[in-house]
């Protein structure tokens, strides 16, 4: 069965560093999403991502974070300059279509910024 | 308020027995969707319930929807130790055409005792 897979499973780098999250969504689908999860806490609504732009961000999105699709089947999230508080689990997910449609999540990225 | 809050918050049964966990959301929704994570671990997706629909079945699980009053159910039937893990319910409110904006609970951590 397709899958949505993420790399790294697990990155710590330094406050103040770039880190580059990745995603391979599920070949066919077209709506990508980043949600990230603080430990303990509920998961929270990143960005969606169709037709090479984002539709819709949450507060949470600030000028820190970007996302790219950088060729047919990447997905990335970058974090320009990282914070304490950026360290969380990252999760990509895919779906073939927007609202009303499943979302399949990837296994996570688990970031630890010290 | 919190889109999308379940309960109990924690809940522990003997193998074999049903375990049932509500979710109750506070906007009108397009669909709701009840995902299993695993202890730090990704997000699986188990069922996904329409907004015209009332209940829903998928192996062990069923689902019920009630949107006069903003609640939905998951039962698992004669639950197994593998079922262990935080259940969460996420709803969809995004307007019809949009793009999807899941919006997920705290959780419901499963255990279930061999």
């Amino acid at each position: 069965e397709p899958e949505v897979t993420q790399t790294p499973s697990h990155q710590v780098t330094q406050m103040g560093q770039e880190v580059i999250l990745r995603c391979v969504p599920i070949s066919n689908h077209l709506y990508f999403y980043w949600y990230r999860q603080i430990l303990g806490q509920k998961v929270e609504f990143l960005v969606s991502f169709y037709n090479n732009e984002i539709s819709e961000k949450s507060e949470i999105f600030d000028d820190q974070f970007s996302v790219e699709r950088p060729d047919g089947s990447n997905f990335t999230l970058k974090i320009r300059s990282t914070k304490l508080e950026d360290s969380a689990m990252y999760f990509c997910a895919s779906s073939d279509g927007g609202a009303w449609e499943t979302q399949y999540f990837g296994p996570g990225t688990r970031l630890l910024v010290l | 308020s919190q889109q999308g809050e379940e309960d109990p918050q924690a809940l522990s049964i003997q193998e074999g027995e049903n375990a049932t966990m509500n979710c109750s959301y506070k906007t009108s929704i397009n669909n709701l969707q009840w995902y299993r994570q695993n202890s730090g671990r990704g997000l699986v997706h188990l069922i996904l319930i329409r907004s015209n629909e009332r209940e829903k079945h998928s192996g062990r699980l069923r689902v019920t929807l009630d949107t006069s009053k903003k609640s939905s159910s998951l039962l698992i039937t004669a639950s197994r130790a593998a079922d262990t893990a935080s259940y969460f319910c996420a709803t969809d409110s995004s307007y019809y055409g949009g793009y999807q904006k899941v919006t997920f609970g705290i959780g419901t951590k499963l255990q279930v005792i061999p």
